[in-house]
């Protein structure tokens, strides 16, 4: 089956810094996701991304996030200057074409655990 | 506003035993509805979805899970629990392009 592969596996960074987070969904999906989980709780809705623009975002996904399809392969996830309560894992998910129907599945990646410090 | 709740954060069954997972959802347009595993360290796996084609839907490794529209529910069962069933259950409801996770059921299974 086809995957979703996320780059580094883990991240510690200091608090204050940039860190981006990379994906590469599957190569025919047009819809992606971010999602995150922190320890113990639910995962949570991030953003969505389709036609090259942020088609939904969460009250999480503030100005410090923003994400990029910089070269019609890789998914990004930058946040600006880091704190310690986004440490959590960051997962990437994609979509296939027909999705808009609500009964496509989500692919997720293995995910990106961040440690703020 | 859409929404799935699971209860029970945690739960813990012998290895043969019957495995429930509970799952509520809450949804202002007929949902369609996900079960998803992660085991340690991986990503989320799709275990089923409902479409609507079937109230009892069939997923892998012997899940299932039956769609009860009155009872809002859909809860995840298997008739007997292998030890590698152990890991994070989660339930899912997408309307759109949008889903939704509950808080996730960690399941246990003893020897």
């Amino acid at each position: 089956e086809p995957e979703v592969t996320q780059t580094p596996s883990h991240q510690v960074t200091q608090m204050g810094q940039e860190v981006i987070l990379r994906c590469v969904p599957i190569s025919n999906h047009l819809y992606f996701y971010w999602y995150r989980q922190i320890l113990g709780q639910k995962v949570e809705f991030l953003v969505s991304f389709y036609n090259n623009e942020i088609s939904e975002k969460s009250e999480i996904f503030d100005d410090q996030f923003s994400v990029e399809r910089p070269d019609g392969s890789n998914f990004t996830l930058k946040i600006r200057s880091t704190k310690l309560e986004d440490s959590a894992m960051y997962f990437c998910a994609s979509t296939s074409p027909r999705s808009g129907q609500g009964n496509e599945k989500l692919f997720f990646g293995s995910g990106t655990q961040l440690s703020v410090l | 506003a859409q929404s799935v709740t699971q209860l029970g954060s945690h739960v813990s069954v012998s290895e043969g035993a019957l495995v429930l997972l509970r799952c509520n959802y809450s949804s202002s347009v007929p949902p369609y509805l996900f079960w998803y595993v992660q085991y340690p360290n991986q990503g989320l796996q799709l275990l089923l979805k409902y479409t609507s084609a079937a109230t009892l839907v069939k997923g892998i490794n012997g899940f299932e899970a039956e769609f009860k529209k009155s009872e809002t529910s859909f809860h995840l069962t298997k008739p007997s629990a292998h030890m590698s069933d152990a890991a994070e259950y989660f339930c899912a409801v997408n309307t759109g392009n949008q889903f939704y996770f509950g808080t996730g059921t960690s399941l246990t299974v003893i020897p």
